[in-house]
């Protein structure tokens, strides 16, 4: 199973909002609506703050949200906030294999 | 909540066994809506799925690590075991455990253990 693809940075000014994008194939992020996304801020295991593609876990902002398009799913996080300085992962079920993206370093300006 | 706690050896010589248990707290391994996975992440890398057990043991994999690695559940003590043989330098890594939650309208990998740094070297 191939990574899933992400855009190896993406940064922007407290307030603003920012898409990161992952693109996978049919075999995976198109045929299941099952793609999760991580934050991970350095030294801490990742935290799951999008799952089945938009859904928000209890405790994670609404300023975090999930959609998909095809075989690429998309995580916007607005009104940007420091502490949202962070690698952020997407996971796709391949059934039964999970697959991560390479990752993405968003920087707050 | 449930929390899982990764122990085991931190330096593991070349072409030898890494051994990692993963322990369940605040919650049952039993659980048949449940797998028990292991992740791991090279220094300064992303993640790359290892694999998961069921609580009646079944497994499931990655395909370009499969013949090295085995799996085991311990019910009676709510922990589950990765053994990874034939390690090499590339096997340095944090390791971690997570649950893998199979619930209808919520499937994801969703509790982490804080993982453990596993170094190859001699």
């Amino acid at each position: 199973q191939s990574a899933l693809t992400q855009p190896a940075s993406v940064s922007g000014s407290p307030g603003q909002w920012i898409t990161i994008s992952c693109t996978g194939t049919s075999s995976d992020v198109g045929k299941y609506n099952l793609v999760s996304w991580y934050q991970q801020h350095p030294g801490q295991a990742p935290k799951l703050i999008i799952y089945e593609g938009s859904i928000r876990p209890s405790g994670v902002s609404n300023r975090f949200s999930g959609s998909k398009s095809g075989n690429t799913a998309s995580l916007t996080i607005s009104g940007l906030q420091a502490e949202d300085e962070a690698d952020y992962y997407c996971c796709s079920y391949t059934g039964p294999p999970w697959v991560f993206g390479g990752g993405t370093k968003v920087t707050v300006l | 909540q449930v929390q899982l706690q990764e122990s085991g050896p931190g330096l593991v010589r070349p072409s030898q066994t890494l051994s990692l248990t993963c322990t369940v707290s605040g919650g049952s391994i039993s659980s048949g809506s449940y797998f028990w996975s292991w992740i791991r992440q090279h220094p300064g890398k992303g993640l790359e799925w290892i694999g998961y057990i069921s609580h009646t043991g079944s497994t499931s994999y990655s395909p370009s690590l499969k013949s090295r690695i085995f799996m085991s559940v311990d019910t009676s003590k709510n922990q589950f075991s990765l053994r990874l043989s034939s390690v090499t330098a590339a096997d340095t890594a944090v390791y971690y455990c997570a649950r893998d939650m199979r619930v209808v309208g919520a499937t994801t990998i969703d509790y982490w253990g804080q993982g453990i740094l596993v170094t190859v070297s001699s």
